[in-house]
């Protein structure tokens, strides 16, 4: 079947620390992945995506690793601020742009 | 640059009534997507559409659920008869990219937050 995501989470962070959001995905089709912030009452906001064929893009404070051996992303957040928190998705895009999104995880920063 | 809209933001109905939900994507892009997205999971996709034609259905509960884009622009989303069940935010997005799925600049609206009692 069709799969994204960890089923947790919660992840609690200090304010100035980094951050790492993790997430499995299945579908060894992918080929291209997106991390999306959702804060309370807003929709999904894009922060980062990569396509299959790197394994780490960079983005402002963001970092997103792939790892297509073991199928696992991961989102670094530098220098994690108030304002990060909020929960993360990460997506896969399959055949045809059908996009499916993992079951999120839920940052929270502490000042 | 005006987002995705979606109307109305709220909505409580009985079960068994029905519901539609709009959404007006932003100029000019081709896909257009509508998920369901349950209090503490991640959106589920319901249906894809390129331009006015369905790309991806294979989610949506036929039975109760229809959705149309007649001129490749705006959107509705209908639920009839209602369940409990589907009470959920139901979050339109669209991108411009030529079914590729949401791609940098992909765009979603802040979804309509339906009750069913």
């Amino acid at each position: 079947g069709e799969s994204v995501g960890l089923h947790l989470p919660t992840l609690s962070v200090q304010e100035g620390d980094n951050s790492i959001i993790n997430c499995a995905y299945s579908n060894s089709a992918s080929d291209y992945f997106i991390w999306y912030k959702q804060e309370s009452g807003k929709g999904p906001q894009f922060i980062i995506d990569i396509r299959s064929n790197m394994d780490k893009r960079q983005g402002q404070r963001v970092t997103v690793l792939l790892n297509k051996t073991v199928k696992h992303l991961s989102l670094q957040i530098a220098a994690t601020q108030p304002g990060d928190s909020a929960v993360y998705f990460c997506a896969e895009t399959l055949r045809g742009g059908k996009l499916i999104f993992g079951q999120g995880t839920e940052l929270s920063v502490k000042p | 640059e005006a987002g995705v809209a979606q109307s109305p933001r709220y909505k409580i109905i009985e079960k068994r009534q029905s519901v539609a939900f709009w959404c007006n994507p932003i100029s000019g892009h081709a896909t257009l997507y509508w998920y369901q997205q349950i209090l503490g999971q991640g959106p589920k996709l319901l249906i894809q559409f390129q331009n006015n034609g369905v790309v991806d259905d294979s989610q949506l509960p036929k039975d109760r659920f229809s959705a149309e884009r007649l001129k490749g622009v705006d959107s509705t989303l209908k639920i009839q008869p209602a369940k409990l069940e589907d009470s959920a935010v139901y979050l339109c997005a669209s991108t411009g990219g030529r079914g590729r799925g949401p791609r940098v600049g992909a765009f979603f609206g802040q979804g309509t937050r339906l009750t069913v009692v």
